[in-house]
């Protein structure tokens, strides 16, 4: 069993959809960071959140701590917004457990 | 803004011969880290390094791996003698404290033929 898991794997959406992507995880000490990856490969950090609600533009993080869960939203997506999505928990030794990723397509 | 630099962009090498991946991590940071990427698989831990000493190593980090901080600005990984499945993109990473935001560089991509 993965200790980071996100769903869905891989999401279609059409533009202007509100898209949801969790993250639940059985590692891990208190955090949680979002993050995004273009297909250039490089590594783009949204949040790091470790209780409640976090909003940037058009993107809301939120993250129950008791449930090990947390909730990436974009709303009103555009096709700018295609890339993958990962949740990475930081663990006691304070590396990173990456989730396995979430590949968003939104369609003109 | 502040930013971790990595180079090069993209190394390629022969089986066999000897890499070192170079970063540069934010100014002010203390703790750095290792991670790589396998073409469509999720980021892995490699290694991380605080005070001049590696801190943790994940069972990719074998012998042929090592890390250096020479000087008060590189972050370097070594890998000593390459294999086709070294092929990967790596990535340094930086934090300010222990548990801390860690911040990524672009990432180097290696391939190994």
């Amino acid at each position: 069993k993965n200790e980071v898991e996100q769903s869905p794997q891989n999401l279609t959406a059409q533009e202007g959809e509100f898209i949801t992507i969790n993250c639940s995880y059985s590692v891990g000490i208190s955090a949680l960071h979002w993050l995004q990856q273009h297909p250039g490969g490089g590594i783009v950090s949204l949040f790091m959140l470790s209780s409640g609600k976090k909003k940037h533009g058009r993107l809301i993080a939120t993250i129950n701590i008791q449930e090990k869960h947390s909730s990436l939203h974009i709303t009103a997506s555009h096709p700018r917004d295609s890339a993958v999505y990962i949740c990475a928990v930081p663990t006691g030794t304070y590396k990173y457990i990456f989730g396995t990723g979430t590949r968003l397509k939104v369609l003109a | 803004e502040p930013e971790v630099t990595q180079t090069p962009s993209h190394q390629v090498t022969q089986m066999g011969q000897e890499v070192i991946l170079r970063c540069v991590p934010i100014s002010n940071h203390l703790y750095f880290y290792w991670y790589r990427q396998i073409l469509g698989q999720k980021v892995e831990f490699l290694v991380s390094f605080y005070n001049n000493e590696i801190s943790e190593k994940s069972e990719i980090f074998d012998d042929q791996f090592s890390v250096e901080r020479p000087d008060g600005s590189n972050f370097t990984l070594k890998i000593r003698s390459t294999k086709l499945e070294d092929s990967a993109m790596y990535f340094c990473a930086s934090s300010d404290r222990t548990g801390g935001e860690q911040y990524f560089g672009p990432g180097t991509r290696l391939t190994v033929t």
